[in-house]
């Protein structure tokens, strides 16, 4: 089908993991998001891509690391997971810089 | 420092009523918003968007009016219907410069639209 899929759906890990959360769009859009949601802060940006191999950062980007080898692709790692990055995840992506983005369904992420 | 402000937490509407969703924005670089609707356990879906050079936009039940005088957007759900009954948010955007096309979303206003 396509759409933008998002996995896991939810995640458990320990501080200290390595955790990468994964994001898959078929609709070949250039444009790339990903989000953190926390209880009155609505969603900010973490780090965004426009195409293959271009990223940059967002709002809060500290201890977050992206890749974006396919254009289809655009995983989000936590190289050492803290209890502060316990929050809900959302990948989005976009055709165009200034259109609507169309989000997956998130990841809910629970760092013990 | 919010930039975008959606000062009120939740909202309850009778349903076929009118529901009024504000959003305050501090940005003057700010020139195309976007509404989005939540559902629990689901991503956020685009409803409706508007750029600073129009004041309105309609898609069928959904209104958005811009304000940019007072930095103000609100969205009217005309008539409200318990299928309604979500988080919306609202988000802002520059067209220019190295922010252009990151979006900064409000908090979130949870709807209620009862039978």
């Amino acid at each position: 089908d396509a759409g933008i899929t998002q996995s896991p759906r939810y995640k458990i890990t320990e501080t200290g993991r390595q955790v990468t959360l994964m994001c898959h769009q078929t609709w070949s859009h250039s444009y790339m998001f990903w989000y953190r949601q926390d209880l009155g802060h609505g969603l900010r940006l973490i780090y965004y891509s426009a195409a293959a191999d271009i990223t940059d950062k967002g709002e809060v980007p500290d201890g977050y690391v992206v890749s974006r080898s396919k254009t289809e692709n655009f995983p989000l790692t936590l190289e050492s997971a803290t209890r502060s990055q316990t929050s809900v995840y959302f990948c989005a992506s976009s055709p165009r810089r200034n259109q609507p983005q169309h989000f997956g369904d998130g990841t809910r992420l629970s760092i013990l | 420092d919010q930039q975008v402000k959606q000062n009120s937490p939740s909202l309850s509407v009778q349903e076929g009523r009118i529901s009024i969703l504000n959003c305050d924005y501090t940005n003057s670089m700010f020139d195309y918003f976007l509404w989005y609707k939540k559902y629990p356990a689901e991503g956020p879906t685009f409803l409706i968007s508007i750029s600073s050079i129009k004041d309105k936009n309609e898609d069928g039940r959904f209104t958005v009016f811009l304000n940019k005088s007072a930095k103000h957007l609100s969205l009217h759900i005309v008539p409200s219907q318990p299928g309604d009954s979500a988080v919306y948010f609202c988000a802002a955007s520059p067209n220019r410069g190295t922010s252009y096309g990151k979006l900064t979303f409000g908090q979130g206003t949870i709807l209620t639209v009862h039978p």
